[in-house]
């Protein structure tokens, strides 16, 4: 059974930080990994998603990179701002099966 | 588009009582996923749907859970009889077929007293 790991749970940046968001994952046999971010009370919002076939995705200022073998993947946020504060999480598509397995998140908070 | 719309926003029930969850997916999106957040235990798959018919139901707690896509447009996720454990933000998602990326509604917090 797949197992999503997201380290830190928590993180506290002044603004202007780049920073990096871990993700590991049990099972290297994934179709996709996506980053979503979670606004407090709401719903959830996708960032990027890797096919299993690349490396890395861009949008802005976020790049996420995945290494199937080694089953980790890092969100990479340059610049961050305040707006930028959020859960982030991490989820795995596995072969065969559409459905995703979440990572508990990273709670972001960016300093002003 | 007005996206993954979930009904009620807010629900508050006493224990026993049956609750259900509504959710209409985006037009032509052929995958549709319930997920339940906790502190606990985050985020966890309870079904999903291809094409209306169920495919993966594993994540379904215990037998006072169903769920049901008569439609295309429309599903719904029943409790019963509530326990205050299934007190939950309940998400429903949408998807393409030719596309991995989903769509979220905004959740529907259900608080079990």
């Amino acid at each position: 059974k797949q197992e999503v790991t997201q380290i830190p749970a928590a993180l506290s940046v002044p603004e202007g930080e780049n920073l990096v968001l871990n993700c590991s994952f049990t099972d290297s046999a994934i179709y996709n990994l996506q980053w979503f971010r979670q606004d407090p009370g709401k719903g959830l919002t996708s960032l990027l998603l890797i096919q299993s076939s690349q490396r890395e995705q861009t949008s802005g200022r976020l790049n996420a990179s995945l290494d199937k073998s080694s089953g980790r993947s890092t969100l990479y946020i340059a610049a961050s701002q305040p707006g930028d504060s959020a859960t982030y999480l991490c989820a795995v598509g596995d072969t065969g099966r559409r459905a995703l397995t979440f990572g508990s998140g990273t709670r972001l908070q960016v300093q002003p | 588009d007005a996206g993954v719309i979930q009904s009620p926003r807010h629900e508050v029930t006493e224990m026993g009582q049956e609750v259900t969850l509504r959710c209409k997916p985006i037009s032509g999106h052929d995958y549709l996923f319930w997920y339940r957040q906790t502190m606990m235990r985050g985020l966890e798959l309870l079904i999903y749907f291809n094409n209306n018919v169920p495919i993966d139901d594993s994540g379904m707690p215990e037998d006072r859970f169903s769920a049901k896509m008569p439609n295309a447009s429309f599903s719904t996720l029943k409790i019963q009889p509530s326990e205050p454990r299934d007190s939950a933000v309940y998400f429903c998602a949408s998807s393409e077929a030719g596309d991995y990326g989903y769509t979220f509604g905004s959740g529907t917090r259900l608080t079990v007293v």
